[in-house]
């Protein structure tokens, strides 16, 4: 089936770390990816994306992630975590064979501790 | 700031009861989806338009929602009649569509529906 995955509901982290949050899909063609941010009691936000390119892609707040195709993965890294990155941050796909298809992943917790 | 808006924030009902949400698209967006969000479902995609034309509802339980787009500043989602279960927080969201181009969705505050 298609879709994607977030294999970890929480992550840990120490303010200053760090951090990855992980996410993995599985679509038809080339795929286009969403990291998405959802702070308590509101919409959730976008981060970034890849379309094509660099696999190395950066957005809002620090934050980036690397399309790796071999892997199938698109994980979400910051160099050092903020405890206002506390959040829960979303991974989206759209199928880059029919577009009018794309997943939500179930969202992972990041909570960052002092 | 483009923003898209949903309105009323918040809603309470009796079941049976009809529920209208409404959602005004950032201006120049030709995509609408509208959301559900449970703790227990986690997000869940309920129909998505194209140029007001809708693409996909499979998630939409067709025998009480029905989403419509009456122009292009304009998407309602409607349940009547309304149960307990359908106690979630529904966000609408835009974007803009290119060929096959696609760009990100932005999302409203969302309605956080409480059926009684």
């Amino acid at each position: 089936a298609q879709s994607v995955a977030q294999p970890e509901d929480q992550v840990n982290v120490a303010e200053g770390n760090p951090l990855t949050v992980k996410c993995t899909y599985s679509v038809s063609g080339n795929p286009y990816l969403f990291w998405y941010v959802q702070y308590p009691n509101r919409g959730l936000q976008f981060l970034l994306k890849y379309i094509t390119g660099d696999n190395l892609v950066k957005g809002s707040y620090g934050f980036e992630a690397e399309f790796n195709k071999s892997q199938t993965s698109f994980h979400l890294k910051k160099p050092s975590a903020l405890v206002s990155d506390s959040a829960l941050y979303f991974c989206a796909v759209r199928d880059g064979n029919n577009f009018n298809k794309f997943y939500f992943g179930s969202g992972t917790k990041l909570n960052v501790k002092p | 700031d483009a923003r898209v808006t949903q309105t009323p924030r918040h809603k309470v009902t009796e079941m049976g009861q009809e529920v209208t949400m409404r959602c005004q698209p950032i201006l120049g967006h030709n995509t609408v989806f509208w959301y559900r969000q449970t703790m227990m479902q986690g997000l869940e995609l309920l129909a998505y338009f194209r140029n007001r034309a809708p693409l996909d509802d499979s998630g939409m339980p067709k025998d009480r929602f029905s989403a419509e787009m009456p122009d292009a500043t304009l998407a309602t989602l409607k349940i009547q009649p309304s149960e307990p279960r359908d106690s979630a927080v529904y966000f609408c969201a835009s974007g803009l569509d290119r060929g096959l181009y696609y760009n990100e969705q932005f999302f409203g505050p969302g309605t956080r529906l409480t059926v009684l």
